[in-house]
């Protein structure tokens, strides 16, 4: 069964820790995405991935850091400097050929 | 700054009628045009996408484009409660910019 997977479901940080978010995808695809969601809002792009080893901050990319060392993983950190991280978080990837994002379940972070 | 906008609703349909939904984009180079839905709680799902003026239709979805007015509309014929969720409205020029979605309640 080919997908797009992230863990946690849910993720509680206390104040000035770091935590990281897990997004693995099996459907061979090149492109991968970080979004966050607040609620009543629409998606923000936090980073992006083309290619493996490479990646471009999209939006709201302040406190946060990813990497790509696998085409299949791309890891988001939610770093002590952003101040306020609570949301939904959704993980997405696309072929390079096409535009069509398909999403993971979705991680949501709550600070204590 | 690309935008796209889409009223926030909620909107609310009887059961069985048509549930019509708009976006409109600000930019003139936008290529691929995609309507998702997202329950509450839940990740969204791609429901159609179309990349020339006119219509698709797919079941009981039929998405309109009119690059002219840059709008994208989506129709749900026959409108079932199971419907009901918020719809996203996504434009690419390159990346994809989202709208902040439309929420559909279906009345039974």
């Amino acid at each position: 069964d080919g997908g797009i997977t992230q863990s946690p479901k849910y993720l509680f940080r206390k104040e000035g820790q770091n935590v990281t978010l897990s997004c693995e995808q099996n459907l061979n695809h090149d492109a991968m995405y970080w979004y966050r969601q607040d609620p009543g809002q629409g998606l923000r792009l936090i980073y992006y991935s083309q290619i493996v080893n490479d990646f471009q901050k999209g939006d709201i990319a302040e406190g946060y850091s990813v990497s790509r060392e696998k085409k299949e993983s791309f890891p988001l950190t939610v770093t002590s400097a952003q101040k306020n991280p609570t949301a939904f978080y959704l993980c997405a990837s696309t072929g390079l050929a096409d535009n069509e994002q398909f999403f993971g379940p979705g991680t949501r972070l709550t600070v204590l | 700054q690309k935008e796209v906008e889409q009223n926030s609703g909620p909107l609310s349909v009887p059961e069985g009628a048509i549930a019509s939904l708009n976006c409109t984009y600000s930019d003139r180079g936008s290529q691929s045009f995609f309507w998702y839905r997202q329950y509450s709680g839940k990740s969204p799902e791609l429901i159609m996408f179309i990349y020339s003026n006119g219509d698709k239709e797919d079941g009981r979805f039929t998405a309109q484009l009119n690059k002219a007015s840059q709008y994208v509309s989506l129709l749900i014929r026959d409108s079932q409660p199971s419907d009901s969720a918020t719809y996203l409205c996504a434009v690419t020029p390159d990346q994809l910019i989202w709208g902040a979605g439309t929420k559909l309640i279906i009345k039974p």
